[in-house]
């Protein structure tokens, strides 16, 4: 089955500055790579995702790329500010299997100091 | 829409006892899953259905069970708890793949502690 990990495990940045989240997997057939954010105390929430024939995606200070060559993706927050303190996970699939299911990394934990 | 819920909130058992987490969504959403949340190792698959009357296990089935009557409804049953089963249970609903869009809402959760 599907393995993602997920580096590093926590992540402290000072506000305004730029943060990278980095996951690997293992099935080369996933296709479809979610990230999740998750504030404390709260449910997981999609904040972008991505899918195999495309190399990145942009929505405003967030993004994500793809190299399904190394099998591994990043999420990238510029300009970092203290709501963006979360956790964050990553998650990879089969989107397009019926009984495709989403394995997600271990999550990492943002801190972002004012 | 009211999309995901879940009850209860929150629960204590006594070891050995058994109960049923309640997940309900309003979406018309065929795929349903079950997760447990434990610190430092993510969100792990419990259960999941990608329709009435068909239930498949994840990463993490043993000591739970399921079953889907509705499209509306998947209720994670506990047999006999174990301390073991201490987590933060979340429940979550999509689209099939094959219908596109494959976000998935999760439910609040509800916050499990067996003693």
């Amino acid at each position: 089955g599907e393995n993602v990990e997920q580096h590093p495990s926590t992540l402290s940045v000072q506000e305004g500055d730029s943060a990278v989240i980095k996951c690997t997997y293992s099935d080369s057939a996933s296709n479809y790579f979610p990230w999740y954010k998750q504030e404390l105390g709260k449910r997981p929430q999609l904040i972008i995702d991505i899918r195999s024939n495309v190399g990145e995606k942009k929505d405003q200070r967030i993004a994500v790329t793809l190299n399904k060559t190394a099998k591994h993706f990043s999420l990238h927050i510029t300009e970092t500010q203290p709501e963006d303190s979360a956790v964050y996970f990553c998650a990879a699939s089969r989107a397009t299997d019926s009984w495709g299911k989403l394995q997600f990394g271990a999550g990492t934990q943002v801190v972002v100091t004012p | 829409n009211a999309g995901v819920t879940q009850t209860p909130k929150f629960q204590v058992l006594k070891t050995g006892q058994s109960m049923t987490l309640q997940c309900a969504q309003d979406m018309n959403h065929e795929y349903m899953s079950w997760y447990r949340q434990d610190p430092g190792m993510g969100l792990r698959l419990i259960h999941y259905s990608v329709g009435a009357g068909i239930t498949d296990q994840g990463e993490v089935p043993n000591g739970y069970n399921v079953s889907r009557s509705t499209t509306e409804d998947f209720p994670l049953r506990l047999l006999s708890a174990a301390p073991s089963q201490t987590s933060v249970y979340f429940c979550a609903s999509s689209r099939l793949p094959g219908q596109g869009y494959r976000e998935q809402y999760f439910g609040p959760g509800t916050r499990l502690t067996v003693t």
